[in-house]
């Protein structure tokens, strides 16, 4: 069974700091990962998809590297802002219907 | 990217009413559907699966008497949340996979926030 952790769960910066989330899943065998950020009340919105043969996605100042190997994912925040504080979601998909969720972490970054 | 749209984005309701939410997909066709409920801080769960032309097919756990899915067509699909009670307070979002883009991306819509009284 798919499994999907988010370390940290909460985590809090000064404004113009580098930043690194971390997504962990523990089935190898996925079609791709995809990273989501949430804002309060909010739905989700899509920030990077890496496929499965794929190493990583660059979008703006994000950078989403994928590791199959050791069932892991990483977000790469460069010089973050007040307006990245949200929360983010990794989700894995398997290659069947169902998209697993991971923990979320919350970013606060501070003026 | 592709959007998906829900109606209403926040309903408020007593115990023992029905509620429906849509969800579309405005601007490609979505054969299938998923609706997931998250409770406050807490990661997004998948209820159930909502398909074009046939029954829904629901999570382990997931009453499907309570949660009527209806997918009436090609870019609609309707959630159901039938004789409500404050238990059912939460924040229901659907998505859809665009397969324009070949690799089964989901696209969320913006949620629906019910409060049952």
């Amino acid at each position: 069974k798919q499994e999907v952790t988010q370390i940290p769960a909460a985590l809090s910066v000064p404004e113009g700091e580098n930043l690194v989330l971390n997504c962990s899943f523990t089935d190898s065998a996925i079609y791709n990962l995809q990273w989501f950020r949430q804002d309060p009340g909010k739905g989700l919105t899509s920030l990077l998809l890496i496929q499965s043969s794929q190493r990583e996605q660059t979008s703006g100042r994000l950078n989403a590297s994928l590791d199959k190997s050791s069932g892991r994912s990483t977000l790469y925040i460069a010089a973050s802002q007040p307006g990245d504080s949200a929360t983010y979601l990794c989700a894995a998909y398997p290659g069947t219907y169902k998209y697993i969720f991971g923990t979320g972490t919350r970013l606060k970054v501070l003026a | 990217g592709a959007v998906v749209s829900q109606h209403p984005s926040r309903v408020i309701c007593k115990s023992g009413t029905s509620v429906k939410i849509e969800c579309r997909s405005l601007d490609f066709q979505a054969t299938t559907m998923f609706w997931y409920r998250q409770f406050p801080k807490q990661s997004l769960m998948l209820m159930a699966t909502s398909n074009e032309g046939s029954k829904a097919t629901y999570e382990q756990g997931v009453e499907k008497d309570k949660f009527l899915i209806n997918h009436a067509s090609l870019t609609l699909s309707t959630l159901t949340v039938t004789s409500a009670h404050p238990e059912d307070s939460s924040f229901y979002i659907c998505s859809a996979p665009s397969g324009t883009s070949g690799t089964n991306e989901q696209f969320f819509g913006p949620g629906t926030r019910l409060t049952v009284l």
